[in-house]
């Protein structure tokens, strides 16, 4: 199994829907995780981060982390066309490394 | 200016050259890495530096190397390209400890090699 996994996509939602972004990560990843957006062309950005088990909020963005399942979810509320990027999750492995997923590619339609 | 420069954006070589790739950083950190991107595989790490005087592999260190010229520049080489190698390099730092996850990212170079 690979550290941290995303399904590539893409994603296609309507333009004020709810965009759920998927990550599942392997025993040799840490608790941490980190949501990262990259627009086309550009660099990753960090857009959120989650320590501990549960939800955490920020604007439009909830994150989500089940440990006990093991996956980290990326939850986009009233999606927007600008929201339109790739969003990358990461997570740090036992050697200390931030491992990135595959990357999955978001679409949203107006 | 960018926090973390990387010099070229773009290169097109041919098979079998050294090429040199430069990052440069002004924001005090220690940490520094070089990814690359390819479709559908996201970020892969190839070096990591945590200080001057350390230097470790990460997934996929065979065909490259690294320096790191002082805490401010890290530099990655392909000492004789090939074309599997093409993609787009991202160098990145992260604060002393490293705990809060957050990479600060150069803009890329984009390397092709035919």
């Amino acid at each position: 199994q690979k550290e941290v996994e995303q399904n590539s996509g893409p994603l296609s939602v309507p333009e004020g829907a709810i965009a759920s972004l998927n990550c599942t990560y392997s025993d040799r990843v840490s608790q941490s995780f980190f949501w990262y957006r990259q627009y086309s062309g550009k660099s990753p950005e960090l857009i959120m981060s989650i320590y501990s088990n549960g939800d955490k909020e920020d604007g439009r963005f909830t994150a989500q982390l089940n440990k006990a399942s093991q996956y980290v979810s990326l939850l986009i509320r009233d999606s927007q066309p600008s929201d339109s990027a790739t969003y990358l999750c990461a997570g740090y492995n036992q050697g200390g490394k931030l491992i990135f997923g595959q990357g999955t590619e978001l679409s949203v339609k107006p | 200016d960018a926090d973390v420069t990387q010099t070229p954006r773009n290169r097109i070589t041919k098979t079998g050259k050294r090429i040199m790739l430069e990052c440069s950083q002004t924001k005090g950190h220690d940490r520094m890495y070089w990814y690359r991107q390819d479709p559908g595989l996201g970020l892969r790490l190839i070096y990591y530096s945590f200080d001057v005087k350390d230097i470790n592999k990460g997934e996929i260190s065979d065909g490259y190397s690294v320096s790191r010229q002082a805490q401010a520049k890290f530099s990655l080489s392909l000492e004789s390209a090939i074309p599997n190698q093409t993609a787009l390099y991202f160098c990145a730092t992260s604060d002393p400890s490293g705990v809060t996850g957050e990479l600060f990212f150069g803009e890329g170079s984009r390397l092709t090699v035919l």
